[in-house]
């Protein structure tokens, strides 16, 4: 089992549309929880952080998190073709260096 | 706005070659980290650094090593580079260790 898993996608919502995307982990004692998002050829780019149960927005971004299941989401409402991009998300153990990233989801917008 | 910089975007270098990677952060981040990324195996680190001349493994260190002698600058050398080692290499910095990274450009390496 992955560490960190994210479904690879593609994922294609329409412009306008609202795009799920989800992310479980795998060691319970992680206590950070990151979105970042990566456009083709470019570097990754953080859009949301994550410490506690519930939910988290930002802008149209909504970051969501629960511990007991160990899975973190991130909505993006009102899609727009330019989020289409790769999405990474990733995992801090307390207390350590190590961030785990999933694989990405990729995800794209149709205008 | 804060910045991490990567000296080169791309590089071509031959088998058997020392290549160095630079990488300068303005941001008075104590924690720095190399990347690398490759098609289908996604992010993985090869060494990051939490104070000055400090520097740790990360999960692929082998044919890699790392220089901090200043707060702001990580290098990265390839000691002799291998086909292997074309990636696209990125720098990250953070200021605590639960904060998420900053990253670099990247730099695209490609070993011939």
């Amino acid at each position: 089992q992955k560490e960190v898993e994210q479904n690879s996608g593609p994922l294609s919502v329409p412009e306008g549309a609202i795009a799920s995307l989800n992310c479980t982990y795998s060691d319970r004692v992680s206590q950070s929880f990151f979105w970042y998002r990566q456009y083709s050829g470019k570097s990754p780019e953080l859009i949301m952080s994550i410490y506690s149960n519930g939910d988290k927005e930002d802008g149209r971004f909504t970051a969501q998190l629960n511990k007991a299941s160990q899975y973190v989401s991130l909505l993006i409402r009102d899609s727009q073709p330019s989020d289409s991009a790769t999405y990474l998300c990733a995992v801090n153990r307390a207390g350590g260096f190590k961030t785990i990233f999933g694989a990405g989801t990729r995800l794209f917008v149709k205008a | 706005d804060v910045k991490v910089t990567q000296s080169s975007r791309y590089l071509v270098k031959r088998t058997g070659e020392k290549v160095f990677l630079e990488c300068v952060q303005d941001m008075d981040h104590e924690n720095m980290f190399w990347y690398r990324q490759d098609p289908g195996l996604g992010l993985r680190l090869i060494y990051f650094s939490y104070d000055v001349k400090m520097k740790e493994k990360g999960d692929i260190p082998e044919g890699y090593s790392v220089s901090r002698e200043k707060k702001e600058r990580f290098s990265l050398i390839l000691e002799s580079a291998s086909t292997n080692q074309t990636s696209m290499y990125l720098c990250a910095s953070k200021g605590g260790l639960s904060y998420g990274y900053t990253f670099g450009s990247g730099t695209r390496l490609t070993v011939v």
